[in-house]
């Protein structure tokens, strides 16, 4: 198997406040899950990679403490978009490895879509 | 550092008739992985089909099908008999054996017309 999961699928904020999103892989163990955004009609750009058990590693340019990225445990990963602002407005997407399956391969979570008023 | 261009933007096919999207890349590696995921209007991020870089041999996944040039850092993905449910975004991507990280290129919109 090699399915992920994300919730919320979309969320309204407001400005300030703080929102959560997570991410599952339901029938394997990720032990490296990866964090994406994706503007309109762009690509995806990868903010971090988040490892079971440790700090999450990120992507130059993001800022971690206004990222912040959990990984609890070897099914659920968190992003928590802390004092959200419009112009984080946008599609979040996470991807997960089954190592069981493949090394090399990521599954991808059906995304989160973020609208910051 | 690694890099993928796709360099169509948009492209369009008839229904049942093939269409090439392409792909290339910059790396200063030897072994490597090469996908393409389609992202369809749902957004959902779908692997069509990898290569190993170390293979000679194209893969084939039924109607999807890819050119892997090595030695011109190419890897094109033809898809036969266009169904509508092709429509989508195209997205080629590159892998590190040695690391985890998938580097995209820009995307290619593709459309299938009935």
């Amino acid at each position: 198997g090699a399915v992920v999961s994300q919730h919320p699928s979309w969320v309204i904020c407001k400005s300030g406040t703080s929102v959560k999103i997570e991410c599952r892989s339901l029938d394997f163990q990720a032990t490296t899950m990866f964090w994406y955004r994706q503007f309109p009609k762009q690509s995806l750009m990868l903010m971090a990679t988040s490892n079971e058990g440790s700090k999450a590693t990120y992507e130059q340019g993001v800022e971690k403490d206004k990222f912040l990225i959990n990984h609890a445990s070897l099914t659920l990963s968190t992003l928590t978009v802390t004092s959200a602002h419009p112009e984080d407005s946008s599609f979040y997407i996470c991807s997960a490895k089954n190592p069981g399956r493949s090394t090399d391969t990521q599954y991808f979570g059906p995304g989160t879509r973020l609208t910051v008023l | 550092a690694q890099t993928v261009t796709q360099s169509q933007p948009e492209m369009s096919v008839q229904e049942a008739e093939t269409v090439t999207l392409s792909c290339t890349y910059d790396t200063s590696e030897s072994n490597y992985y090469l996908f393409w995921y389609k992202q369809p209007p749902s957004r959902q991020m779908i692997l069509v089909i990898r290569q190993e870089a170390y293979k000679q041999q194209n893969a084939t996944e039924n109607r999807f099908s890819v050119n892997f040039q090595k030695a011109a850092k190419s890897f094109s993905l033809k898809i036969s008999d266009s169904q509508l449910g092709d429509t989508a975004m195209y997205f080629c991507a590159f892998m590190k054996v040695s690391g985890s990280r998938l580097t995209f290129g820009e995307g290619t919109q593709l459309t299938v017309n009935p």
